[in-house]
């Protein structure tokens, strides 16, 4: 049974920086890529970028480009989530979610981390 | 980007009742859409892959059709804990898309 599981809420000052971990266990942790999607408050679900810890090849929505970075680590089964030069608007919940497919990005996600809240406040 | 936009907002509907979502997309998406369950406080759950399939473990009463622009989730009989916000998203095109979702409320 696959469980992603993530670090803690966090508070953080306007343009500073913000580090989210995604801890995998069971399953393939390099087969499958692991994406991050945000949902600030009472709104939608928007995609930020993946990782294929496969291949470590990271993507990104054009949207974050440049301000985004997603890793993984595969001897501690982690992707990490960097976001930087942080504004009000990016206050949100930020998940991590696992591709439904092994070895390819099909881009469905079959589990998710648990959130994390990200405040971005003065 | 491709827009997906859902509909109705809301749906008002009491526990044994159908219910049918449907999500539109601004452009063909062939059939490289999913459906998720959110409830409040919780991660969004993995319905239907493909427009049609339901993913592990996912009930009958769910069913998902649809090619093109147009899709439609159904829930043929609202069980209690189907109470809750449906999204869609599309794979067809880069960047993935979600829409905006579907409150299914009880009346």
């Amino acid at each position: 049974q696959v469980q992603l599981v993530q670090s803690g809420a966090e508070v953080k000052k306007p343009g500073s920086s913000v580090k989210v971990s995604c801890k995998v266990s069971g399953g393939n942790f390099r087969s499958n890529g692991i994406s991050w999607v945000r949902q600030a408050p009472g709104q939608g679900l928007e995609w930020m970028g993946e990782i294929f810890p496969l291949f470590g090849t990271a993507n990104y929505a054009q949207k974050f480009q440049g301000r985004v970075a997603i890793i993984a680590d595969e001897l501690t089964t982690t992707a990490y989530m960097e976001l930087s030069s942080l504004r009000s608007e990016d206050t949100a919940v930020y998940y991590c979610a696992r591709d439904l497919c092994s070895t390819t990005s099909c881009q469905m996600f079959d589990n998710w981390g648990q959130g994390t809240l990200v405040t971005v406040s003065s | 980007e491709i827009v997906l936009t859902q509909s109705p907002g809301t749906l008002s509907l009491s526990p044994g009742e159908r219910a049918t979502l449907s999500c539109r997309a601004s452009q063909s998406v062939s059939s490289y859409l999913a459906w998720y369950q959110q409830k409040p406080g919780q991660a969004p759950r993995l319905l239907i892959y493909d427009a049609s399939n339901r993913a592990t473990g996912i009930p009958a009463r769910f069913s998902g059709s649809g090619s093109g622009t147009d899709f439609t989730l159904t829930i043929s009989s609202l069980e209690p804990e189907d109470f809750a916000v449906y999204f869609c998203q599309q794979r067809s095109n880069w960047p993935l898309t979600f829409g905006g979702g579907t409150k299914v409320e009880i009346k």
